[in-house]
Order: C-alpha cells, then structure tokens, then sequence
C-alpha cells in the first residue's frame, strides 16, 4: 500500500467558514515566514508574510499567526470561498545571503459549497 | 509577455537522454530558482542563482546541472535523465528582499517530466 506520507494533509471547510492553516517550521533562526497558494496545474502564489518579530499579520481576508516558542505558523483565511480551494505551503526564508526559502510540504484545503 | 514562463509544458523522456527545461523571466530578478515538487515532499530546492554566471546547489541537486549565461535564463539540464526524476519542475525569480524584507519568489507554471 502507499506510505502515508505520500498523502497531503487536507483540511475541508464549508463555504463561508473561516479556515485555519497550520505549519510547523525547524529553523527557529528563520528571519521570514512566507505563505503560499498552488492552485491544480499552477505555480504557487504568494498570499502573504510576516517577519519574525511580530506575532500577527493580516492582509484582505488572511491573518497569519506567528509563534515562535513552539516554532508554529497559521494562515487564516476568513469567510472561505471555493476559489479559496488549493493547496497552500508555508515557507521559511533564513534572511542570510542566499535568499533561499525553504518550504513545507503543503495543505490542502477542500471548501465544500 | 510580462513574468516568468517555462518550457516545455509537458515533457516525455526515457532513462539515459538528456533534456532541458528552460526559464525565462522578464523582470530583470537577480535571482532566480529550480525546484522540484513531488507527493508528500512539497517543493524542494535543486539549485539557485544570485545573478549572472553564479550558481550554486540546493538540496537535490544531484543529477542536475544549471547554466545563467544572461539574467533573465536559467536552464534546467538533466544531463542523463532517470525514472526517479519525474517531477514536476518549478522555475521561480526574486529581487531578493524588497522593502517588507522578505524575500518573495514569483513562479512560473511548471514544466511536468516523465521519465519511462
């Protein structure tokens, strides 16, 4: 049978619920947290950052939640839509030189109508 | 066009050819990225590029090379192509980190590889 890694972690939601996103990150020396969007067939997209000293960021409909004692980010997504179907990565950029970033591997969200 | 494309869409190969995938982005981004996406392994770093005739590995690079003769290319080449490289190949192009800091990466569509 497949390993159960090679299966995302899905969340489903109701359309017009609210969303919450979770990722855990190894680098606690990571300057900046990124999120991303892949919808079927497309490159990711970015939605939205924060830095690592602040806890809380929001943007049009997406909060993201820091926190780093338990190195763990959220993206929330308010009043989910089912153009908001997709699968959404975190990713962690070092802030040294290489401008790297390093991704997780992913969720996917399933809005039901 | 405007932004980042990758060529070809859709590729078919068997064990041992060599292929390319080509990048293009027409923002001028200093950097720019290869990354290969899999099942149960999100996107994973094969090789990144500062600028202009710099190069340099990222985690999965074995099997992979990569040239940036001019800014706005940067070449994929498996140089002898086996099964557990099919994939799919994300090209992606950064000014590095603008005035929020963070480094944002803009992708291109992907290039999907078979290999038989």
């Amino acid at each position: 049978g497949e390993s159960v890694g090679l299966h995302l972690p899905t969340l489903s939601v109701q359309e017009g619920d609210n969303s919450i996103i979770n990722c855990a990150y190894s680098n606690s020396a990571s300057d900046y947290f990124i999120w991303y969007k892949q919808e079927s067939g497309k490159g990711p997209q970015f939605i939205i950052d924060i830095r690592s000293n602040m806890d809380k960021r929001q943007g049009q409909r997406v909060t993201v939640l820091l926190n780093k004692t338990v190195k763990h980010l959220s993206l929330q997504i308010a009043a989910t839509q089912p153009g908001d179907s997709a699968v959404y990565f975190c990713a962690e950029d070092d802030g040294g030189a290489t401008n790297k970033l390093i991704f997780g591997t992913g969720t996917l969200l399933a809005v039901q109508p | 066009d405007a932004g980042i494309t990758q060529s070809p869409r859709y590729k078919i190969t068997e064990t041992g050819r060599q292929v390319t995938l080509m990048c293009h982005q027409t923002w001028s981004h200093s950097y720019m990225f290869w990354y290969r996406q899999d099942l149960g392994h999100g996107l994973r770093l094969i090789y990144y590029s500062a600028a202009a005739d710099i190069t340099d590995k990222g985690e999965v690079s074995d099997g992979y090379v990569v040239s940036r003769s001019k800014t706005e290319n940067f070449p994929l080449t498996l140089e002898s192509a086996t099964r557990s490289q099919t994939s799919v190949y994300f090209c992606a192009s950064s000014e590095g980190r603008g005035r929020s800091g963070a480094n944002v990466l803009t992708f291109g569509a992907g290039s999907r590889l078979t290999v038989l």
